[in-house]
């Protein structure tokens, strides 16, 4: 089984703050990862597919990178509605999400 | 617009048994690949099972192999989770969401929960 670790788990930011999210895989997984932002009592949201193409819809703050088994999702000045959990996928084979990194206000 | 609204959670007795509904619209559901995800309470994300377009492709978590089933009925744009042998570990808010191909998931409903208690 591919396993993924996000790290940090928690992070503490302001409005405005540039953040980087990284996600490790256990094996290669090529580009197939995706990015969601959750948040509780709704709908998980697609922001990045294929490791770095930005999902429609997608405000351009939000960028990913990474290929193999190093990613990051960049949140480039960070917005109120922003805070969320944010999660890292892999879809190499079958699918693996990472633990989850909370986004909070500093 | 996109909609995926799950139906049927609710409390089980360990052992039981349920089915959940996801009913799909503003979109060609035929061609599109299904999946479930779950959350248990305080948890993150756990994929559980995925379904291709004809039905020619069913994969689950190990978590789940077994006592769960995925189906769906293209003729009427839903798709279904047959749960049995539930456990107080499948306790958990249960997604759909569709996908293209075997691929990442880029719309997703908004959850029933599912609580496994005696």
């Amino acid at each position: 089984d591919i396993q993924m670790t996000q790290s940090p788990s928690t992070l503490s930011a302001s409005v405005g703050d540039r953040v980087t999210i990284t996600c490790r895989a256990s094996q290669s997984i090529s580009s197939w990862l995706a990015w969601y932002q959750h948040k509780p009592g709704k709908a998980p949201q697609l922001l990045i597919y294929k490791a770095s193409t930005l999902e429609s819809g997608v405000p351009s703050r939000f960028s990913g990178s990474g290929s193999g088994t190093e990613f990051s999702l960049t949140i480039t000045s960070l917005q109120p509605d922003d805070f969320a959990t944010y999660y890292c996928q892999q879809y190499n084979r079958y699918w693996t999400f990472g633990q989850g990194t909370k986004v909070e206000i500093k | 617009e996109v909609q995926l609204v799950e139906s049927g959670g609710g409390l089980v007795k360990p052992g039981g048994s349920l089915r959940l509904s996801c009913a799909a619209s503003g979109f060609t559901f035929s061609v599109f690949n299904m999946n479930w995800v779950r959350q248990a309470p305080g948890k993150g994300l756990e994929w559980v099972a995925s379904l291709s377009t004809s039905d020619r492709y069913i994969y689950y978590a190990d978590s789940v192999k077994g006592r769960f089933t995925i189906s769906r009925d293209n003729a009427n744009n839903s798709l279904y989770l047959q749960m049995s042998s539930l456990r107080a570990e499948d306790t958990a808010v249960y997604y759909c969401a569709k996908g293209p191909r075997a691929s990442h998931f880029d719309s997703w409903g908004q959850g029933t929960l599912v609580t496994v208690s005696s």
